[in-house]
């Protein structure tokens, strides 16, 4: 089963503007990732934030994190074209092996 | 291109039919793992390998499904007497041990499709 949910579902914005996705998860985590899947291929890990952290910044990309609320949003800056994906939230939880995915927010940039 | 592997790309199956698709992980990568993605949701666990050994199953991960990996080194999932409800891509991802599950490498999957 899913762990959490992405709003939106499906995103479009001009080239140039910022994108803004949320995840809310279910269970307390031990981390929480943002992953990129472009049509048809494999993901592509973006970012990783701890529990213990609540923002962090990687190029243009910044992701904020809410335990008291369960929730973390992807902040794209200066969109481009090759933006344009699926993204994906996922966590793990203590003592816990493996990643469960959120069900994706589709971003769509227009040139 | 020394990333994660997998083959087929594409498989058309019958009902019924017998299917194995492989991955090969990025060399020196200890974890392996397997994950089921059906259009419009975000990848489902089904395995996964430290090494050679299997060491969580999901319930999603029917008696028909068997999943190895030998030598510690490349991976098979088998799906047997498939159903159309098989249809799925079907993702392998690694990990170095060190970094658990961090960060996972992805493969490009291989698209399942039962008629």
């Amino acid at each position: 089963s899913q762990q959490g949910e992405e709003d939106p579902q499906a995103l479009s914005i001009q080239e140039g503007e910022n994108a803004t996705m949320n995840c809310s998860y279910k269970t307390s985590i031990n981390n929480l990732q943002w992953y990129r899947q472009n049509s048809g291929r494999g993901l592509v890990h973006l970012i990783l934030i701890r529990s213990n952290e609540r923002e962090k910044h990687s190029g243009r990309l910044r992701v904020t994190l809410d335990t008291s609320k369960k929730s973390s949003s992807l902040l794209i800056t200066a969109s481009r074209a090759a933006d344009t994906a699926s993204y994906f939230c996922a966590t793990d939880y203590f003592g816990n092996e493996k990643l469960t995915f959120g069900t994706g927010t589709r971003l769509t940039i227009i040139p | 291109d020394t990333g994660v592997s997998q083959d087929p790309r594409h498989k058309i199956t019958k009902r019924g039919q017998n299917v194995t698709f492989r991955c090969d992980p990025i060399s020196e990568h200890n974890r392996l793992y397997w994950y089921r993605q059906t259009l419009g949701q975000g990848p489902e666990f089904l395995t996964y390998f430290q090494n050679e050994a299997q060491l969580e199953k999901s319930r999603l991960l029917s008696d028909r499904f068997s999943a190895e990996r030998p030598k510690g080194s490349f991976s098979t999932l088998e799906i047997q007497r498939t159903e159309q409800g098989d249809s799925a891509m079907y993702l392998c991802a690694s990990s170095p041990l060190r970094q658990g599950t961090e960060k996972l490498f992805f493969g490009s999957g291989t698209q399942l499709s039962v008629l």
